[in-house]
């Protein structure tokens, strides 16, 4: 079946490290991905998206890289801080708003 | 309004009671979603308003659920005879149609548990 996915469940970083977090998906005619950001007890939080005509969108601090020839989804995060510990989803918009999750990598920086 | 709401944060219900949740989007979006997340796993699509009209239900949406937005504004979850295999956060999400990247915001969700 057609699913985005995660390939790492964990990820342990020192504060000021730099942290990828990667998504696989296996629809080929998806053409928008978003990251999502999710602490605990409150709701996702966007963080940013890339359409599939791009293969890379910087924001603050965080930069997604699209690789549409291995179905690949990248989110790196520069000099990452402890605020930035939570659970990182990828997710795919096949219609307007309709997400599909994958299964969320848990990000945890130390100080 | 500065972002989806949803009441109430926590439900503890016996199972087999039945139980409503409230969701109040942003103001001016006229899309509205609902979505089911349990422990480690990502939010699961369950069904989604433009304005009052429900336009997509997922198989997830059992006979027991039921959700509406008579007004196209806020809009309610019903879920009936409840199960403890029922028990996760539900999250409403916002979007406005007709934004080319429908960037969906979420409330802070409603955690269920079914005893």
């Amino acid at each position: 079946g057609e699913s985005v996915g995660l390939h790492l469940p964990t990820l342990s970083v020192q504060e000021g490290d730099n942290s990828i977090i990667n998504c696989a998906y296996s629809n080929s005619a998806s053409d928008y991905f978003i990251w999502y950001k999710q602490e605990s007890g409150k709701g996702p939080q966007f963080i940013i998206d890339i359409r599939s005509n791009m293969d890379k969108r910087q924001g603050q601090r965080v930069t997604v890289l699209l690789n549409k020839t291995v179905k690949h989804l990248s989110l790196q995060i520069a000099a990452t801080q402890p605020g930035d510990s939570a659970v990182y989803f990828c997710a795919e918009n096949l219609v307007l708003g309709k997400l599909t999750f994958g299964q969320g990598t848990i990000l945890t920086v130390h100080p | 309004d500065t972002g989806v709401s949803q009441d109430p944060r926590h439900k503890i219900t016996k199972r087999g009671q039945n139980v409503t949740f409230r969701c109040d989007p942003i103001s001016e979006h006229n899309r509205l979603y609902w979505y089911r997340q349990t422990l480690g796993q990502g939010p699961e699509f369950l069904t989604y308003f433009q304005n009052e009209a429900q336009l997509e239900k997922s198989r997830l949406l059992s006979d027991r659920f039921s959700a509406e937005r008579p007004k196209g504004s806020f809009s309610t979850l019903e879920i009936q005879r409840t199960e403890q295999g029922d028990s996760a956060m539900y999250l409403c999400a916002s979007s406005l149609r007709g934004k080319a990247d429908a960037e969906a915001f979420f409330g802070q969700g409603t955690r269920l548990t079914v005893v």
